[in-house]
Order: structure tokens, then C-alpha cells, then sequence
């Protein structure tokens, strides 16, 4: 099984800051690497694809980059709206697994 | 619009069984692979089981492995999932997700989720 490992955990971050967020494959999965937002009570949503597709309707200021085992997420001015839990996850092969998640909260 | 609505959640005592269904709408299911992903209280996300358009290839995380069976009815649009001899590890959301085949599973289409508490 493919082992996804995010970091950090969590951040602390105030609204304009450029935030980073790493994810790193235990073997390589080439560009198959996806990025999730999750807040509470709400469904998550597909940010990035394909390691660095911008999903439809999603602004601008995610970006994704990165390929084979390591990736980073990048949220280039943080938004209020942005204060969530973002995940990784590999499409590479079965079982698709997830990364343990980066919590991003107010500073 | 893709609507994707979870149902059949609930307690349940260890050792129990439990069905959950998605009913799907705004797409056709008929071409998407499906995807059940669950988040247990305070953990992270969790890929369950995925089922290819025909039904034809399942497969499933080995934690569940001989104890859920991933289901699909085309013809109501429909996905299912069945739970037998459930544990307190098997709380969660469960989540009916669009997509599943590798390479390249997106998972674009969320439904709000099914939350499954286990205990006695």
C-alpha cells in the first residue's frame, strides 16, 4: 500500500499569509495526486487534480505543484474562507489513500 | 446538478449489520466508477470501497475486506453498501463519492455523508 504522508499537521496562519502544505508518497505515483478541503459540516471538495489541475470553479490562488513522491499545495494570499482541513491522496493504485491532514487555523 | 444523497445510518450494536444506500441524481451513474469514503470522529479521511460502472470489479480496504460488500443497481441510479459484524472502529461519516478508477480517481462529487455509530 502507498503510504501518504502530510505535513505539517497543523499551521497557524493570518489572512493574506502565503501558506505551503507538502505531501510526500512512499513510493512514486507519478502525477496521479489530489488535494481536498474539508470544513466542518460540509462535504469536501476536490481542489487540485492530477497534481497540479486546478478543479473547475476553484480560485485561483490554490495552486499545486510537484511529482513522483513529493507535492506541495500552496494557497498564495489566505483567504478567511480558506480556515479548513486539507487532504492529499493518491490515485495511483488500490488502496487509495489519504494523506493525515493539515489543519489550517487563525493566527 | 449532481446530488448524491446517503440514507440507511444509525446506531448499531458491535456485531450488528447496517445498509447504507446513495441515491444519485443530476448525472449518468451508469458511466462513474463509485467510491464509499468514511471519517471516523476526529481522524482523517478513509477510502472504504470502490465499484467499477458495471459492477464487474469491487475492491476494498483490508479492514473491511469479508465484512462489507459494495453494491450498485444502475437501473435506480443507486449505490450501495453493506455492513456485517460492524466494530467501534467502523464509527464514522460515510461518504458516497463519484469516481474510483485507478489511475486518475478524482473525486469530485461529495453527498453530505451517513453517520454510523457503533456501540452498545
Amino acid at each position: 500500500d502507498i503510504q501518504m504522508t502530510q505535513s505539517p499537521s497543523s499551521l497557524s496562519a493570518s489572512v493574506g499569509d502565503r501558506v505551503t502544505i507538502t505531501c510526500r508518497a512512499s513510493q512514486s505515483i507519478s502525477s496521479y495526486l489530489n488535494w481536498y478541503q474539508l470544513k466542518p459540516g460540509k462535504a469536501p471538495k476536490v481542489l487540485i487534480y492530477a497534481a497540479s489541475t486546478l478543479q473547475t470553479g476553484v480560485p485561483s490562488r490554490f495552486s499545486g505543484s510537484g511529482s513522483g513522491t513529493d507535492f506541495t499545495l500552496t494557497i498564495s494570499s489566505l483567504q478567511p474562507e480558506d480556515f479548513a482541513t486539507y487532504y492529499c491522496q493518491q490515485s495511483y493504485s488500490t488502496p487509495l489513500t489519504f494523506g493525515g491532514g493539515t489543519k489550517v487555523e487563525i493566527k | 446538478e449532481v446530488q448524491l444523497v446517503e440514507s440507511g445510518g444509525g446506531l448499531v450494536q458491535p456485531g450488528g449489520s447496517l445498509r447504507l444506500s446513495c441515491a444519485a441524481s443530476g448525472f449518468t451513474f451508469s458511466n462513474y466508477w463509485m467510491t464509499w469514503v468514511r471519517q471516523a470522529p476526529g481522524k482523517g479521511l478513509e477510502w472504504v470501497a470502490n465499484i467499477k460502472q458495471d459492477g464487474s470489479e469491487k475492491y476494498y480496504v483490508d479492514s473491511v475486506k469479508g465484512r462489507f460488500t459494495i453494491s450498485r443497481d444502475n437501473a435506480k441510479n443507486s449505490l450501495y453498501l453493506q455492513m456485517n459484524s460492524l466494530g467501534a472502529e467502523d464509527t464514522a461519516v460515510y461518504y458516497c463519492v463519484t469516481g474510483g478508477g485507478v489511475p486518475g480517481a478524482r473525486f469530485v462529487h461529495w453527498g453530505h455523508g451517513a453517520l454510523v455509530i457503533v456501540s452498545s
